[in-house]
Formats: structure tokens, sequence, C-alpha cells
């Protein structure tokens, strides 16, 4: 079946624009996960959603950072007032509850680079 | 703060030897352990997910242990293939384990022919 798909693929934006992520999770798959990977380092956890609610906003790293999830389904991560410390890759990863393991399976990403 | 740790940062290995590497994380409050693969351009590939003390998983010829009390797993990768090239990556999850996954920085694999 159709996994986990992100768009774009890749962004190059301007510093002081905004920027809307997209990831489609599995068919089904009841949570939803935000990471990004900057430059030399690990994949950071941003936000995760359980249906539409996110119990866990913990993550994102400031307030120009939202993310919503309609349906149940698609998701997309907003970034305002874009800085160059945002360029990362952007991935998105979903898991359902039927699996006690909550294994995460994950999208492409988005490689957003901010000049 | 949790802190996943992985070793060596990176390696290279010469076609057809095994090796192994290594993943410390939080002993406590531990639901799984995680291990992806990651090749460049393409999605982290989900390998293994751990949940008891003692486990050990095996795919083809890439098996895993887990030693929760220490806090410790390793990754083993028998007989290297070019194809084996990624980066591998760790993740704890704690409590219900359905939250965002820890990751550790990764380990750097390169298998040269």
């Amino acid at each position: 079946g159709a996994g986990v798909s992100q768009s774009p693929s890749n962004k190059v934006t301007e510093k002081g624009k905004d920027v809307e992520l997209r990831c489609d999770p599995i068919s089904g798959h009841t949570a939803l996960y935000w990471y990004r990977q900057s430059l030399g380092q690990g994949l950071e956890f941003l936000i995760y959603f359980q249906g539409n609610s996110a119990p866990d906003k913990s993550g994102l790293p400031s307030d120009r950072f939202s993310a919503e999830r309609t349906g149940g389904s698609v998701s997309t991560l907003t970034i305002q007032r874009t800085q160059q410390e945002d360029s990362a890759v952007y991935l998105c990863a979903s898991s359902s509850y039927m699996m006690s393991s909550y294994e995460q399976y994950f999208g492409p990403g988005t490689r957003l680079t901010v000049t | 703060i949790l802190n996943v740790e992985q070793s060596p940062q990176s390696l290279h290995v010469q076609e057809g030897d095994s090796t192994n590497f290594t993943c410390s994380f939080p002993s406590s409050n531990f639901y799984a352990l995680h291990w992806y693969r990651w090749e460049t351009a393409k999605s982290p590939e989900a390998l293994f997910v751990m949940t008891l003390n003692g486990d050990e998983k095996k795919k083809g010829r890439i098996s895993a242990t887990l030693n929760t009390k220490e806090g410790y797993s390793y990754l083993y990768i028998k007989g290297s293939q070019p194809e084996d090239s990624a980066t591998y990556l760790c993740a704890f999850s704690s409590g219900g384990g359905a939250d965002g996954l820890t990751f550790g920085k990764g380990t750097h694999l390169i298998i040269q022919p």
C-alpha cells in the first residue's frame, strides 16, 4: 500500500517568508509525528498528533512554528517568518495504535533551505 | 532531558567483513528501542522495534540485541555488502510508547568494495 508522502520534496525560500509543508500519512494511521534534522544534528521531535489533537507540542522550537491536522489525515507544518536556522530536512511519520510497539513509518522528507 | 548516544559516529568497513555499533539510552521509564536505516534521499526504514530486556531480533544479515537494565542496544551486520551503506539510527520511546521518539545522531556506515 501507499506509504507516507510529503510535499514539496524541496523548498527554497527567502528569509522572512512563510512556508507550509504537507504530510499525507498512511491510510488508517491515527498518530502523526513531525521531526526535523538540521545539519550535523540528530532527528529532533517537533510535535505529534493523535487524531486531530496535538497532545505534545513541546518540541516546536518557537512560536513561529505551528501545525494542524484536519480530518484525522493530512497534516501541515507552517513556519512563519522563516530564519536561516530553520533550514533542515523536515520528516513526517505515522503510526497505528493497533501496533503496540508504536512503530513509526517515515516519509521521504522536505528539504527546506532558507536563503 | 533524554539522551540517546550512538557510537561510532562513522565507520568504514571492507565488503564481506562483519561489524557492529552501539546505542545507549536512559534505562528508566523505558518503553521501546527502535532501529532505523536511512539512505540518502530515501525515507528512514524501520529495522527493529524491541521492547523486552534480552530481546534479540534478526532480519537477514542484520540483528540487534537489547539490554534495558543497563540501557544499551547493539546492531550487528554480518558479511557487509555495499548496499548496507547508510546511516543507522536508534531511537528511544518512553511512557506509553505513543510519544515522539528521541533519536541518536546515528552511525554513518560506509562499505568499501
